[in-house]
């Protein structure tokens, strides 16, 4: 099974600062298809996940440019140009590559200074 | 809008039983895979099922293997989780998630409460 390790666990930003989230797999996540099915989730407090990014760095529906996604492999980061307040939460990557069982990071949790 | 509405969670007790609803709106539901995605409190995320578009392959997390068994209707536009001998560790939010090489859209989850 693939291991999804993401780092940090916690990460206090100031507003209007950038913030990275690196994630780990214990596997490429490279299908056999030359696709790579790495996606991140932001989960507001009180909320449901939320897909922000697919197959490494393509926005979802409705997602402001402010988020990014970069990395090949197993090795793969979030960026947040300029956090605002509404990004506090936790934010999880998930892969869908090598299935079953499908399987996400332990989440980071980001919150304002 | 594609809409994913839970229903059927409760406290029981374990060693008991439970079925999980999962309503689909705003999409062609017999086209998509869909999963069951559940959140112990204060915890990440764990996968514990997906199945097939058609309903022809299902698979499981092996922390429920041969307790959990999740089924669609897609007359209906329904997925359903029927979870036995239900474990105090069970205790979470069941959230009901549409694939698509991942996961794109979420329901707002039902919560189980396993307890005695």
């Amino acid at each position: 099974d693939i291991v999804m390790t993401q780092t940090p666990l916690s990460s206090p930003v100031t507003l209007g600062q950038p913030a990275s989230i690196s994630c780990r797999s214990s596997q490429s996540l490279v299908h056999s298809d030359g696709n790579t099915y790495l996606s991140w989730l932001q989960q507001r407090p009180g909320q449901p996940p939320r897909l922000l990014i697919y197959k490494i760095s393509n926005r979802f529906s409705g997602v402001p440019d402010r988020f990014s996604g970069s990395g090949a492999g197993t090795d793969f980061t979030l960026k947040i140009s300029r956090v605002e307040a509404e990004d506090v939460g936790v934010y999880y990557c998930m892969q869908a590559t090598q299935i079953p069982p499908y399987s996400f990071g332990q989440g980071t949790k980001l919150e304002i200074k | 809008q594609v809409q994913l509405v839970e229903s059927g969670g409760g406290v029981v007790q374990p060693g008991r039983s439970l079925r999980l609803s999962c309503e689909a709106s705003g999409f062609t539901f017999s086209s998509y895979g869909m999963h069951w995605v559940r959140q112990a409190p204060g915890k990440g995320l764990e996968w514990v099922a997906v199945i097939w578009f058609d309903g022809s392959k299902k698979f499981y997390a092996d922390s429920v293997k041969g307790r959990f068994t999740i089924s669609r209707d897609n007359s209906k536009n329904m997925l359903y989780l029927q979870m036995n001998s239900l474990r105090a560790e069970d205790t979470a939010v069941y959230y009901c998630a549409r694939d698509n090489w991942g996961i794109d859209y979420w329901g707002q989850g039902t919560l189980v409460t396993g307890s005695s």
